[in-house]
């Protein structure tokens, strides 16, 4: 599976739009992009996932380049609830495994 | 359903003891089962999955083993624990699709 890389941490303000990135330049063609967070002391949530297409959710949008290196999740108006580590991943529906980088630690704000 | 039921929340357990920790899940039958751990402040390691009864894969060698006993039973488990075996383990179920895991909510494990 390929490797993704996201900021270690980011604040952002309540109500505003929280856009975490994610690059995964060694993505191949059938690797999907996926986003999980985890609040503190809990299990990871899903997110969202797509291939190349925008994706949009009740929880987030995933905006994913068109040569799909990278990718961004937006949290339209986060709330102090959103606060929480988010993971990107890149995986292949054929592979069994789910592997986690470190994310990125979301602050917001109040 | 994608419920999945993990036991103990916390524990505590001295350095030598041994540990089973276990989980069920709920849903379509044959699913694929996870195991990991995470360490105070670090990411999630993956330490072993299953993809049916029997069918064990271990991702890190070390001082645990795993079973799956039944459709919907995967067992985490220790003879003699370490220090270094204390952490947060989650357990989780991929969909009938394979195409997103769901976690349980974790057992935290303190090894003293």
């Amino acid at each position: 599976d390929a490797k993704t890389t996201q900021p270690p941490s980011m604040d952002c303000a309540e109500g505003r739009a929280a856009n975490l990135p994610c690059n995964h330049s060694t993505i191949s063609g059938n690797e999907y992009v996926y986003w999980y967070r985890q609040i503190h002391s809990q299990g990871p949530q899903y997110i969202i996932h797509g291939l190349k297409n925008n994706e949009t959710n009740e929880m987030a949008s995933l905006i994913i380049t068109e040569d799909r290196k990278s990718s961004t999740l937006i949290l339209p108006h986060a709330t102090l609830r959103d606060t929480a580590v988010y993971y990107c991943i890149v995986r292949s529906p054929g592979t069994y495994k789910y592997i986690f980088g470190t994310g990125t630690r979301l602050k917001v704000l109040a | 359903s994608q419920t999945i039921h993990q036991w103990p929340a916390t524990l505590v357990q001295p350095v030598g003891s041994p540990l089973s920790l276990e989980c069920t899940v709920e849903g379509t039958s044959n699913p694929n089962l996870y195991w990991y751990r995470q360490a105070a402040g670090r990411g999630l390691q993956l330490l072993f999955y299953s993809v049916g009864i029997g069918q064990i894969s271990s991702e890190v060698p070390q001082n645990l083993s795993a079973s799956r006993p039944q459709d919907r039973q995967f067992i985490l488990s220790s003879k003699k624990l370490l220090l270094s075996d204390s952490g947060f383990y989650l357990c989780a179920r991929a969909t009938e699709t394979n195409t997103e895991a769901f976690f349980g909510q974790g057992t935290r494990l303190t090894v003293v």
